[in-house]
């Protein structure tokens, strides 16, 4: 079946420095989409990306999708302690036209240290 | 806001026992989902439903799960017999017109503890 994989699992930065993780997928997606989950707290939508090769701004956040739509990131400019949570990337697959499954990548644990 | 609502926040049960977990979608939801999350593991989905129906479920989601909208608001997943196994965070979450549109809402979760 479809499987989404990420990297890292950790990544501990000192606030100020930048932030990037990956996501890519056994298989073409239809969109990706990217949540945050506080320690603690439930997933929480960020964005979501449908076109090959976009890219979208959220402030210091930065998210591409891949050409082939197969590959995604998530940089963040100048983390803050605000920003210390999981990232989870999550897509549909293409091929299988699914509106009823999200697949989640296991997760980037991002600590800033003040 | 509208938000999903989930019911208990936290239960410790038995194995064996049954365990029904309640969710509240947002009301002009169509698309109902359950996930679950073992401790400091990724989110896992479980189960889809869209038209009082099952539209997908997972390997995870076996003969012991079962999902339910009983009236027009609510929405439960029973775990017939517990396994210590199936202690984990359970998150349920909803859409208003399937995933490949938009996001999913999801709530606070229900922390299931098998013992």
């Amino acid at each position: 079946g479809q499987q989404v994989m990420q990297i890292p699992q950790y990544q501990h930065v000192q606030e100020g420095e930048d932030f990037t993780t990956y996501c890519n997928s056994s298989t073409t997606l239809s969109n990706i989409q990217w949540y945050k989950q506080r320690p603690g707290g439930h997933p929480v939508f960020l964005i979501q990306l449908v076109k090959s090769g976009e890219v979208k701004k959220q402030k210091r956040l930065t998210f591409q999708f891949g050409e082939a739509k197969k590959n995604s990131s998530l940089h963040i400019t100048a983390t803050q302690t605000t920003d210390v949570g999981t990232y989870f990337c999550a897509g549909t697959s293409l091929f299988r036209g699914s509106n009823y499954k999200l697949t989640f990548g296991k997760g980037t644990l991002l600590t800033v240290n003040p | 806001e509208p938000e999903v609502t989930q019911t208990p926040s936290h239960q410790v049960t038995q194995m064996g026992q049954e365990v029904i977990l309640r969710c509240v979608p947002i009301s002009n939801h169509l698309y109902f989902y359950w996930y679950r999350q073992i401790l400091g593991q990724k989110v896992e989905f479980l189960v889809s439903f869209y038209n009082n129906e099952i539209s997908e479920k997972s390997e995870i989601f076996d003969d012991q799960f079962s999902v339910e909208r009983p009236d027009g608001s609510n929405f439960t997943l029973k775990i017939r017999s517990t396994k210590l196994e199936d202690s984990a965070m359970y998150f349920c979450a909803s859409n208003p017109n399937g995933v490949e549109t938009g996001e999913l809402f999801f709530g606070e979760g229900s922390r299931l503890t098998v013992l």
